[in-house]
């Protein structure tokens, strides 16, 4: 089955203490995508990969890193979290960045006390 | 750099009863559209799209959009409203050129269902 598997689904955590969101496609996608929603502002992209360690800023990035070692994976990092970070968080993948809609994975949840 | 505005946050509509969720785009070239579904505690999923061609889009679980080029909308429409359609919409744009800038998105509009 196709898909992208985000990992955790929830996260409660502390200020300052590094955390990984895991993203996996399996549809051999060049295009990888990270998107932040919060109430009342929609979907924000964070970073975004058009291919294996190739990333970018996306319109939100502070506070934010990702890395494209492989081509299937596109881990989302919180050096230092903060509660202005607390947010429900969406990896996406595609073909192509554009005219290809883009699969999203279910969400990660997370909670920055 | 493009937008994308959906008018009204919540929409409440009677079962039975038609849907009409707006959405407006700003950009320099027509964009490539898209409307998203979301279910709670889930992921985004793809309801239609409008690249080139036909400007009456039809997607699934019944709902169509017509891009209207003059208006520069893309509202989503659906004859009957069901239950099943209470959900979070968004509208998304994206630039034809092939550009690395992703989906531009709306803010969302919750769809309300009366029974």
């Amino acid at each position: 089955e196709a898909q992208v598997t985000q990992n955790p689904r929830y996260l409660i955590t502390v200020t300052g203490k590094k955390l990984t969101v895991t993203c996996s496609q399996n549809m051999n996608h060049e295009y990888m995508s990270w998107y932040r929603q919060d109430p009342g502002l929609g979907l924000r992209q964070i970073y975004y990969s058009m291919n294996v360690e190739v990333t970018d800023k996306g319109d939100v990035p502070e506070g934010y890193k990702v890395s494209r070692k492989e081509k299937r994976n596109f881990p989302l990092i919180l050096e230092s979290p903060s509660p202005n970070q607390t947010s429900l968080y969406f990896c996406a993948s595609s073909f192509r960045p554009s005219n290809q809609p883009q699969h999203f994975g279910d969400g990660t949840r997370l909670s920055i006390l | 750099a493009q937008s994308v505005t959906q008018l009204g946050s919540h929409v409440s509509v009677s079962e039975g009863a038609l849907v009409l969720l707006r959405c407006n785009y700003s950009s320099s070239v027509p964009p490539y559209l898209f409307w998203y579904v979301q279910y709670p505690n889930q992921g985004l999923q793809l309801l239609l799209k409008y690249t080139t061609g036909a400007t009456l889009v039809k997607g699934i679980n019944g709902f169509e959009a017509e891009f209207k080029k003059s208006e520069t909308s893309f509202h989503l429409t659906k004859p009957s409203a069901h239950m099943s359609d209470a959900a979070e919409y968004f509208c998304a744009a994206t630039d034809p050129g092939g550009g690395a800038d992703g989906l531009t998105f709306g803010k969302g509009t919750h769809l309300i269902i009366q029974p």
